[in-house]
């Protein structure tokens, strides 16, 4: 079955650049949609943005200034990067597959989540 | 952004009860409702999209209404996995939102 796992450095310095990547097995990144989630204790449960497998990206405008996603197809990966952290970027990550697309009716949800990375901003 | 708000923020219940969790948005989102439940540890699950759609694997005991602004996830029969948090969220449009999340604790 498909897993998918968060992995990266767990701390990172204040105004550095977190990165994560994210490892898909037991399936294929195409034709799908996928987003990156954190749940932190001030802010509950924040969708960061989705990059589909051919690259297109929508992010979350609050965030927008400061992130990146992308995708490598070779090597059944995601990744993101958020620079300029601060302590309120302390959070868990999580990566999802989506499933979504544009249209009309379509319901977009997150129907597979990885267990999560928690990453905290501190010197 | 749609706010979404939930209630209760928290309840006590036991194993059998039917526990009902409500979700509101900020404004109309038709039935792009989806709600999960999340595990310290685990990956989160989806249970219903769609509003009422059951996920494939999810027990028949989960269900979903609502449409418009106000929204219900009902356990028919609590048991004792199902002790966890409860988000909604909403899919009508960008950025997706997530509620604060229920905890349902044992009684």
């Amino acid at each position: 079955q498909v897993q998918l796992q968060e992995s990266g450095p767990r701390l990172v310095k204040p105004s550095e650049t977190l990165s994560l990547i994210c490892s898909v097995s037991g399936g294929s990144i195409s034709p799908y949609y996928w987003s990156w989630i954190r749940q932190s204790p001030g802010k509950g449960l924040e969708w960061i943005g989705f990059i589909h497998y051919t690259g297109t990206t929508n992010y979350n405008p609050s965030l927008q200034s400061r992130v990146t996603m992308s995708v490598d197809t070779s090597k059944n990966q995601l990744s993101l990067t958020l620079k300029s952290v601060t302590a309120a970027d302390t959070a868990v990550y999580f990566c999802t597959r989506d499933h979504g697309g544009y249209g009309a009716n379509v319901v977009w949800y997150f129907d597979l989540w990885g267990r999560g990375s928690l990453i905290t901003v501190s010197s | 952004d749609v706010q979404m708000t939930q209630s209760p923020s928290s309840l006590s219940a036991s194993v059998g009860d039917r526990v009902t969790i409500t979700c509101r948005a900020g404004r109309i989102i038709d039935n792009y409702l989806n709600w999960y439940q999340l595990k310290p540890g685990t990956a989160p699950k989806l249970l219903i999209y769609g509003a009422s759609s059951l996920q494939s694997g999810v027990p028949s005991r989960f269900s979903g209404s609502g449409s418009g602004t106000d929204f219900t996830l009902t356990i028919s029969s609590l048991q004792l996995e199902d002790f966890a948090t409860y988000h909604c969220q909403q899919s009508y449009t960008p950025p997706f939102t997530f509620g604060p999340g229920t905890k349902v604790e044992i009684k």
